[in-house]
C-alpha cells in the first residue's frame, strides 16, 4: 500500500504565477488535510477535505488560497499570484474514513515551495 | 484546542531511554494527547496517542498524569534514527480534525 503522494517534490515560482501542489492520499483514505511549514516553525493547519466537500478551511488564507478534493483525482492546493511569504513546505495528510475508533493521520513527504 | 507546552530541546545517549515531556494543563476532558514526530527533511509520523491511560505501542510508551494536565514520551532504548522533533498535540476530535503543531523538541541523539 503505497503511502501519501505529493508532486511536485520541489516547487520554483516567480512572484504572481500561480502554484498548484497535488496530494494523492493513501489507499482507501477518504480524508484529506494540507498544512503549512514556514522555515524553522511548526506545521500549521490550512484545510481539512472530504471527497467534493470542504469541512474546515479555518487555517486557510482568506485571498488566494484554494483547495479541492475532487470525485476523481488527487486533492490540489491552489495558490494565485504566489508573493515570496508563500515560501515554505507544503505538506498533506490523509486519514481513513472517520469511525468510533481513531483517525491516525498520515503524511506525505512534503512540496517545497519557493517563491523567486 | 488547548495549547502544550514542551522543552525546545533535548540530547541523550544511543541505546538509553528518553523521556520527552509535555505540559497541557488546560486540557479538557474530550482532549486525546497525541504525538507526532518529524525526521528532518520529512513529513510527519504518528507516534502515539492516548486518553486517560498509559499507552504502549511498537514505538514508545505514553504516560498520562492522572489529573491529564502533563504527560510523557517514554522512548526505551533511543537509536540515531530516533532523532527528531517531536510534538505533542492536543485534539477533541479522535485525530481525525485538523492538528495544531506547536514547535516541538528536538531530540538530539549522541552516539
Amino acid at each position: 500500500n503505497a503511502g501519501v503522494m505529493q508532486n511536485p517534490r520541489h516547487l520554483v515560482r516567480r512572484r504572481g504565477q500561480e502554484a498548484r501542489l497535488r496530494c494523492s492520499p493513501m489507499k482507501g483514505h477518504s480524508h484529506v488535510y494540507w498544512y503549512r511549514q514556514l522555515p524553522e516553525e511548526g506545521l500549521k493547519f490550512m484545510v481539512y477535505l472530504q471527497k467534493e466537500n470542504i469541512i474546515d478551511e479555518s487555517g486557510m488564507p482568506k485571498e488566494r488560497f484554494s483547495a479541492e478534493f475532487p470525485k476523481e483525482g488527487p486533492s490540489i492546493l491552489r495558490i494565485q499570484q504566489v508573493v515570496r511569504g508563500d515560501s515554505a513546505a507544503y505538506f498533506c495528510a490523509s486519514s481513513p474514513l472517520r469511525t468510533s475508533s481513531y483517525n491516525e493521520q498520515f503524511f506525505g513527504p512534503g512540496t517545497r515551495l519557493t517563491v523567486l | 484546542d488547548a495549547k502544550t507546552t514542551q522543552p525546545n530541546s533535548m540530547e541523550s545517549n544511543e541505546e538509553e531511554p528518553v523521556h520527552l515531556p509535555c505540559n497541557h494543563s488546560t486540557i479538557s476532558g474530550t482532549d486525546y494527547i497525541h504525538w507526532y514526530r518529524q525526521l528532518p527533511s520529512q513529513g510527519p509520523e504518528y507516534v502515539i496517542h492516548g486518553l486517560t491511560s498509559n499507552v504502549n505501542n511498537r514505538m514508545a510508551s505514553l504516560a498520562i498524569a492522572e489529573d491529564r494536565k502533563s504527560s510523557t514520551l517514554i522512548l526505551h532504548r533511543a537509536t540515531l534514527r530516533d532523532a527528531a522533533v517531536y510534538y505533542c498535540i492536543l485534539e477533541s476530535g479522535g485525530g481525525a480534525d485538523g492538528l495544531t503543531f506547536g514547535k516541538g523538541t528536538h531530540l538530539i541523539i549522541q552516539p
